[in-house]
């Protein structure tokens, strides 16, 4: 059982450029979500996906970010144009159901450098 | 004021220290809470759930008060293992209602 698969794990983009965050969940997990951890800050929720579907994206930006979890493959969060304040430490959970913060599973993150 | 309130330290105690943390949230409506760990540049972790009853876990005892909206975290015996970032989390119902603190910091030394 891997748990949940983040990649890549580094990634440095210039500005304006895009970014692309995959995130594989724990096998017979169906739920994903997504944070972002800026530099000395908590976890800020951003989205919450199940497969197919957003359920809740009222934690992204309204411009430029965007969120996926097709049928097959990984879910990704796609950052369009980037700038320096997106540089910041992106973490995907996963869960089997929606039942809390205690069935969270984390990976190990993705870290965005914008230079 | 912020949904979930730590101080964010650091502490710096000596091994065999005892350290106690503590966090308050806002929304009276939360339903479960728990404490996160979080090494350096690492993904965040579960420490342990926070019951009304209060838990204990080895040498860490989490406690919960509602009427004052506080939870507390005390590690016994620190060791140098302990050092990380302790993050508060509280769960308004469902996953994605997930709030995080932004943690507190504790480094116990040699």
């Amino acid at each position: 059982n891997a748990g949940v698969m983040q990649n890549p794990r580094h990634l440095v983009r210039r500005r304006g450029q895009e970014a692309r965050l995959r995130c594989s969940p724990m096998k017979g997990h169906s739920h994903v979500y997504w944070y972002r951890q800026l530099p000395e800050e908590g976890l800020k929720f951003m989205v919450y996906l199940q497969k197919e579907n957003i359920i809740d994206e009222s934690g992204m930006p309204k411009e430029r970010f965007s969120a996926e979890f097709p049928k097959e493959g990984p879910s990704i969060l796609r950052i369009q144009q980037v700038v320096r304040g997106d540089s910041a430490a992106y973490f995907c959970a996963s869960s089997p159901l929606d039942g809390g913060a205690n069935v969270l599973t984390f990976g190990a993150g993705s870290r965005l450098t914008v230079l | 004021r912020k949904e979930v309130e730590q101080d964010p330290g650091p502490f710096n105690v000596p091994e065999g220290a005892t350290v106690a943390f503590n966090c308050t949230y806002s929304n009276s409506a939360s339903q479960s809470f728990f404490w996160y760990r979080q090494d350096c540049r690492k993904e965040p972790k579960l420490l342990m759930s926070v019951y009304s009853s209060g838990n204990e876990d080895g040498r860490f005892t989490a406690q919960l008060n509602r009427a004052s909206q506080y939870i507390s975290l005390l590690i016994r015996d620190s060791k140098l293992s302990d050092s990380a970032t302790y993050l508060c989390v509280v769960n308004q119902g469902g996953g994605f209602k997930t709030i995080f603190g932004a943690g507190t910091r504790l480094f116990v030394k040699a």
